[in-house]
């Protein structure tokens, strides 16, 4: 099974600041590797797939990059909605694993 | 609009059996793979099973054996049998749609399963 470790576990910035949210596997994924994005009570919904491709709908702020082993999600500048829970998840092998999460917080 | 919508949830004692829905619409069901991811009280998503569009199957360890998932592409629903339940298997449990060749989107709203005594 494929670990995947997020980093940090929570994040405090400010609306206008950029947020970096990092994801490592535990062995290479080549680029499928995805984000979530998650808020209270809300079902997740994909931000990111293949590491670089935005989902339809979602902002040009959400940016991803990396290959292999380590993967960036970056918000350029954090808009008061971008406040959430962030998963990473990888679908090179089965089973498909998450991440923990990172929280990214108002400051 | 793609919309997913689950039921059968609810409480269920120890050993006990419960089956999930999961209602589909606004696209054309039997072209895609489908998927239900669960979330335990305050953790993380965890992957539990998806069905593809040729109905092969797909499990967590956590649930191999226990879980079966179908589909009815007539009625445009997927399920799952979930027997031998645990404590450990008390989440919010959502079904979601197979995108981009393997990605999950959108995502239901959840449905809850409580397995306690």
């Amino acid at each position: 099974e494929i670990v995947l470790t997020q980093s940090p576990a929570t994040l405090s910035l400010s609306p206008g600041e950029r947020a970096t949210l990092s994801c490592r596997a535990s062995q290479s994924v080549s680029s499928y590797l995805g984000w979530y994005q998650q808020k209270p009570g809300q079902a997740p919904r994909l931000l990111i797939y293949d590491a670089s491709n935005r989902a339809t709908g979602i902002p040009a702020r959400f940016s991803g990059s990396g290959s292999g082993t380590d993967f960036t999600l970056t918000i350029s500048s954090l808009e008061p909605e971008d406040f959430a829970l962030y998963y990473c998840q990888q679908r090179s092998n089965w089973p498909r694993t998450f991440g923990q999460g990172t929280k990214v917080e108002i400051k | 609009e793609v919309q997913l919508l689950e039921s059968g949830g609810g409480l269920v004692q120890p050993g006990g059996s419960l089956r999930l829905s999961c209602a589909a619409s606004g696209f054309t069901f039997n072209n895609f793979a489908m998927t239900w991811v669960r979330q335990a009280p305050g953790k993380g998503l965890e992957w539990v099973s998806t069905i593809g569009a040729t109905s092969i199957t797909y499990y967590a360890d956590s649930v191999k054996g226990r879980f079966t998932i179908s589909r009815d592409n007539s009625k445009n629903t997927m399920y799952l049998q979930m027997n031998s339940l645990s404590a450990e298997d008390t989440a919010v449990y959502f079904c979601a749609k197979g995108v981009y060749n393997g990605w999950f989107d959108p995502w239901g709203q959840g449905i809850l399963v409580t397995v306690s005594a």
